[in-house]
């Protein structure tokens, strides 16, 4: 098993430009999450879902779009990016209905010029 | 879900047992109690999980009161390489239904000195 894996490591963007961070699980996790980390900020959830077709906002929503069409995958959109987007973002996932815990993926660093 | 507060930082010396504490007041009664350790570049990795009373594996232990409202966890006899952010996690036990929102917070920083 790969476990958590995301794409890509790390991204130069310019302020407007859109992107997709890319991540796939291979475990067969219904929930499947993205957060952020700022320096001093600890993780703050973006985004989560519940499995294929369910998704729902978290703490920092805004300026981001997901869309869950697949058990394994769970993009994360930005459409148009911003100098605050600038951060690592880590995507992570679990069973919906066993006591399990979150596996992490290695996180995408993005910085928004 | 219940929000938890933990301290911003902490110091040690290697071989010293450190103990972090993890206040949560509005835990619910089918909240279980997970740690997670983070190292720099790296997501998180869970470190251990409880319920209730004390719970121990081979990297760390828990003790929780009977109240619930806290948690600690003790690293024993820590080195250089525990040197890390740890985050307590309050979350719904198997309810899948209900399960979303699972709040890190901002962490513990812990820093071990030689």
């Amino acid at each position: 098993n790969a476990g958590v894996t995301q794409t890509p490591k790390f991204q130069v963007l310019k302020t407007g430009q859109s992107m997709t961070l890319q991540c796939a699980q291979d475990m067969n996790h219904e929930y499947m999450s993205w957060y952020r980390q700022d320096p001093g900020m600890g993780l703050r959830l973006i985004h989560y879902s519940v499995g294929a077709g369910i998704t729902d906002q978290g703490e920092v929503p805004n300026g981001y779009n997901v869309s869950r069409s697949t058990t394994e995958d769970f993009p994360l959109r930005l459409l148009s990016a911003a100098p605050s987007q600038t951060s690592v973002y880590f995507c992570a996932s679990r069973y919906r209905y066993k006591n399990e815990k979150l596996f992490f993926g290695s996180g995408t660093q993005l910085s928004v010029l | 879900l219940a929000k938890t507060t933990q301290p911003i930082s902490m110091d040690s010396y290697e071989g010293q047992e450190v103990n972090i504490t993890c206040s949560h007041n509005n835990i619910a009664t089918n909240d279980y109690i997970t740690w997670y350790q983070q190292f720099p570049s790296q997501g998180p990795r869970f470190i251990i999980q409880g319920y209730k009373t004390k719970v121990t594996n081979e990297v760390a232990s828990l003790f929780i009161p009977a109240d619930r409202k806290s948690s600690t966890l003790s690293l024993p006899r820590v080195s250089l390489s525990d040197t890390a952010v740890y985050y307590c996690l309050v979350a719904l036990l198997n309810r899948g239904s209900t399960l979303g929102r699972l709040y890190f917070g901002r962490g513990t920083q812990l820093t071990v000195w030689p």
